[in-house]
């Protein structure tokens, strides 16, 4: 059964921390790992994409990192702001679909 | 250029109504793919499409869903006698080619979230 599991499932933190989003899939055979970020109400947006063959990626304060060994993916926020606030998903791309956990809420408090 | 639009954004039943959501997917995008996301959880695919064909209806339940992705027009996922636990976020999502080609990503629509009473 393919699995993906994040934690913390919540999490809230002041402003200025930095912090790590984890998450744990069960499939070897995958072809890449993306985190989205999720607002309430409101569609998905794509922040990073890690190829099978990488190891990490970085977008700003953001940084994601793969290790298709373990089957352990990472997404690191460094210097938090209050807009960071919203529901983090992470998924890995199988055959023909992407299969997600079922995210971390995260809330910055100013 | 236009992201993937799906309509309605919210759309209220009541049970043993029909549902038809719409999705539109980014020009030049012949690829799509559904997922609902029920409260509180991570979505789930359902289904993915080719124009005029379904490639993997594998996250589909057996009745009462159907999609379609005609030649022309939107992509539809219709729900018949629709029952509350129903009741979900509907998301489509787009891509250019086939899957897995390259690390592209799939493009998500706004959700169409589905309440049934």
């Amino acid at each position: 059964k393919q699995e993906v599991t994040q934690i913390p499932a919540a999490l809230s933190v002041p402003e200025g921390e930095n912090l790590v989003l984890n998450c744990s899939f069960t499939d070897s055979a995958i072809y890449n790992l993306q985190w989205f970020r999720q607002d309430p109400g409101k569609g998905l947006t794509s922040l990073l994409l890690i190829q099978s063959s990488q190891r990490e990626q970085t977008s700003g304060r953001l940084n994601a990192s793969l290790d298709k060994s373990s089957g352990r993916s990472t997404l690191y926020i460094a210097a938090s702001q209050p807009g960071d606030s919203a529901t983090y998903l992470c998924a890995y791309q199988g055959a023909q679909k992407l299969v997600f956990g079922q995210g971390t809420r995260l809330t910055i408090n100013p | 250029n236009a992201g993937v639009m799906q309509n309605p954004r919210h759309l209220v039943r009541r049970r043993g109504q029909e549902a038809r959501l719409r999705c539109s997917p980014m020009k030049g995008h012949s690829h799509v793919y559904w997922y609902r996301q029920l409260p509180e959880e991570g979505l789930k695919f359902m289904v993915y499409l080719q124009k005029e064909n379904i490639i993997d209806e594998s996250g589909m339940p057996k009745e009462r869903f159907s999609a379609e992705f005609p030649k022309e027009g939107p992509s539809i996922l219709r729900i018949q006698q629709v029952v509350r636990g129903d009741s979900a976020a509907y998301f489509c999502a787009s891509s250019p080619r086939s899957p897995p080609r390259d690390a592209q990503t799939q493009y998500f629509g706004p959700g169409t979230r589905l309440l049934v009473l």
